[in-house]
């Protein structure tokens, strides 16, 4: 058990709607990571934050995609208006800084878009 | 721009040999690389890593060995278990803090 819980595990929405996840990491971990995997590919890296600064986003975050870690403990990642292509398991990692870029990840959220 | 490449899909193996996953990369900036275990519905779990100083890492039957001039690095398992089929992903970072995976290798240990 790495500590980092994420909520809901799973959720089914239909097209157009807005979902939001949550992650929650342990005390220790001040770096938190978003990442997403579809099937038969590795996570792929969507976001991070340092404390509550997000640091870095890549390319594959449109701007329907959202995440915030607002006290540098919990983070939420809210996807606006569900496309189908946004299916994926979307999992969270937390890392303590200075220990040598090992994350450890929750146990994800599955998105179905219908 | 696959950087990290997993090119064997699936591994089968019986209990209590050893299992040999590979994994290539192409990014010369990466210096520390990982190795996960996912189950399914799961999210993936820590096992092994290694830093670009050293060529191998040990720990009990899972030894990490890397080959800088060749950019790959394979995971040992020995002896295999059943209890240690799953996929595996290896990752590597470096210059930046994300995390790079490869897409994975279904290994299956059977009796």
């Amino acid at each position: 058990d790495t500590g980092v819980s994420q909520d809901p595990r799973h959720k089914i929405t239909k097209r157009g709607q807005n979902v939001t996840f949550r992650c929650d990491p342990i005390s220790e971990h001040n770096r938190l990571y978003w990442y997403r995997q579809t099937l038969g590919q590795g996570p792929e890296f969507l976001t991070y934050f340092q404390n509550e600064a997000q640091l870095e986003k890549s390319r594959l975050l449109s701007d329907r995609f959202s995440a915030e870690r607002p006290k540098g403990s919990f983070s939420t990642l809210e996807i606006q208006r569900t496309e189908q292509g946004d299916s994926a398991m979307y999992l969270c990692a937390g890392e303590k800084s200075g220990n040598t870029d090992t994350q450890y990840f929750g146990p994800g959220t599955r998105l179905t878009v219908l | 721009d696959q950087q990290v490449k997993q090119n064997s899909p699936s591994l089968s193996v019986q209990e209590g040999r050893i299992s040999i996953l590979n994994c290539d990369y192409t990014n010369s900036m990466f210096d520390y690389f990982l190795w996960y275990k996912k189950y399914p519905a799961e999210g993936p779990t820590f096992l092994i890593s290694i830093s670009s100083i050293k060529d191998k890492n040990e720990d009990g039957r899972f030894t990490v060995f890397l080959n800088k001039s060749a950019k790959h690095l394979s995971l040992h398992i020995v002896p295999s278990q059943p209890g240690d089929s799953a996929v595996y992903f290896c990752a590597a970072s470096g210059g930046t803090d994300k995390l790079i995976f490869g897409t994975g290798t279904r290994l299956q240990v059977f009796p």
